[in-house]
Formats: structure tokens, sequence, C-alpha cells
């Protein structure tokens, strides 16, 4: 079946400390990968995407690329801010596997402190 | 441009009550999705409604759980009989089309006491 790994938190930085959160999946056909973020007490709001492989989804100073030949699609910011202390989820779809809805990792939450 | 809008946004109920969560997809979308959030857990897929017609229910629990998305209205995820591993945030996402990007509304946070 498809799955999504991502790393285990809280990951904690300082202000303007370069972010790498990383994110592999397992899926039986050709997904599209999303990164959404998610801000306490609120719903999951998509932050980016890319529905091919060697595609680079981009917002707001993060970006990911989808790397087919690791499965991977980590994701980087140059210099985060203490506005995106949030929990992030790896998410893919339309992997085939029967289900139609997305299949999500269990999400890292990110620490910035000042 | 009205998003994803779900009520009640915090819902509490003893065991054994019913518990009904309603979502409005964004204007225009007539595909909807379900997701229950367990604590420190990520998004699991219930099930999937396009207008009148349940498509992927993959995800529901065999018994007590049941969603309806009617011609008119909000679609309904009802919850019979609820117990305290109920208890979880449950998340709707609507999009335009099958397999496009899925936009979430903030929530029910179900508490089942």
């Amino acid at each position: 079946g498809n799955s999504v790994t991502q790393m285990e938190g809280p990951v904690t930085l300082s202000e303007e400390a370069f972010l790498t959160i990383n994110c592999t999946y397992t899926a039986t056909g050709y997904p599209s990968l999303f990164w959404y973020v998610q801000y306490p007490g609120e719903g999951l709001q998509l932050l980016l995407k890319a529905t091919k492989a060697d595609d680079k989804g981009s917002n707001k100073g993060f970006e990911a690329t989808y790397r087919k030949e690791t499965t991977s699609f980590h994701l980087e910011k140059g210099s985060v801010q203490v506005s995106d202390s949030a929990v992030y989820f790896c998410a893919l779809s339309g992997a085939g596997g029967g289900a139609d809805g997305l299949t999500f990792g269990k999400g890292t939450h990110l620490i910035i402190q000042p | 441009n009205a998003g994803v809008m779900q009520n009640p946004r915090h819902l509490v109920r003893r065991r054994g009550q019913e518990a009904r969560l309603r979502c409005s997809p964004m204007k225009g979308h007539s595909h909807v999705y379900w997701y229950r959030q367990l604590p420190e857990e990520g998004l699991k897929f219930m099930v999937y409604l396009q207008k009148e017609n349940i498509i992927d229910e993959s995800g529901m629990p065999k018994e007590r759980f049941s969603a309806e998305f009617p011609k008119e209205g909000p679609s309904i995820l009802r919850i019979q009989q609820v117990v305290r591993g109920d208890s979880a945030a449950y998340f709707c996402a609507s999009s335009l089309n099958h397999q496009e990007t899925q936009y979430f509304g903030p929530g029910t946070r179900l508490l089942v006491l």
C-alpha cells in the first residue's frame, strides 16, 4: 500500500536557521506530492505541491523537489521565522492502491525560537 | 471567496449519544473528503463523496459511522453511539475535480465524555 514517512519531531531551530524536514514515500503508481501546514487549533493549509518527477514546489520561501529516484520530497527553507512554528505534514495522492484520499505522514512539529 | 466551512468547531458528547458533523465545500467544488486526526497522529482518510454518491469509504469504520452528501446542503458525517475512542479532530476537504488539490476546513474537535 501507499505510505509516507517523515522525520520525527519536535524540531527546534533558532530564527534564521536553515530548515530541512525529510519526507519519503512508498507508492504503487505515480503520485502527486504535497506539503500541508497546520497552525495550532486550525485546519490544514496547502503549502506547496509537485505533480511529477523533478518538479519543484515553492511557496513563502519553502521549497520541495519531487525526487522519484529516492522517493523523497524533502521540505526546505533557507531562513526560518518564528511565525513558521507549526506542524508540517507530507502527503501523497493519486498513487492508485484503491483509496481516493490523501495519504499523510504523521507530521513534524517545528518550533522556531527567537 | 469562502473556503471550506465546518460546524460545529467543537462538539462534546457523552458515551452513547450521536454526533453530527457538517461540511460545506468551497464554492463550485462537488468532491468532499473526510479525515480523522487522532492526538499526535497524522490524518487518516475516511470517506470520499460526490453529490449524492459515496465513492470510496475504505477508511470508514464498519459500524456506527456513516456519511452523506445530499443534492442540497452540506455533507454530514454521522457517528452513532459514540465511544471515548471517537474523540478526535475530524477534517473535511473539498476539491474541484477528483484527484485535484484538496482544500481543508478548520475541523470539528469531538470530545466524548
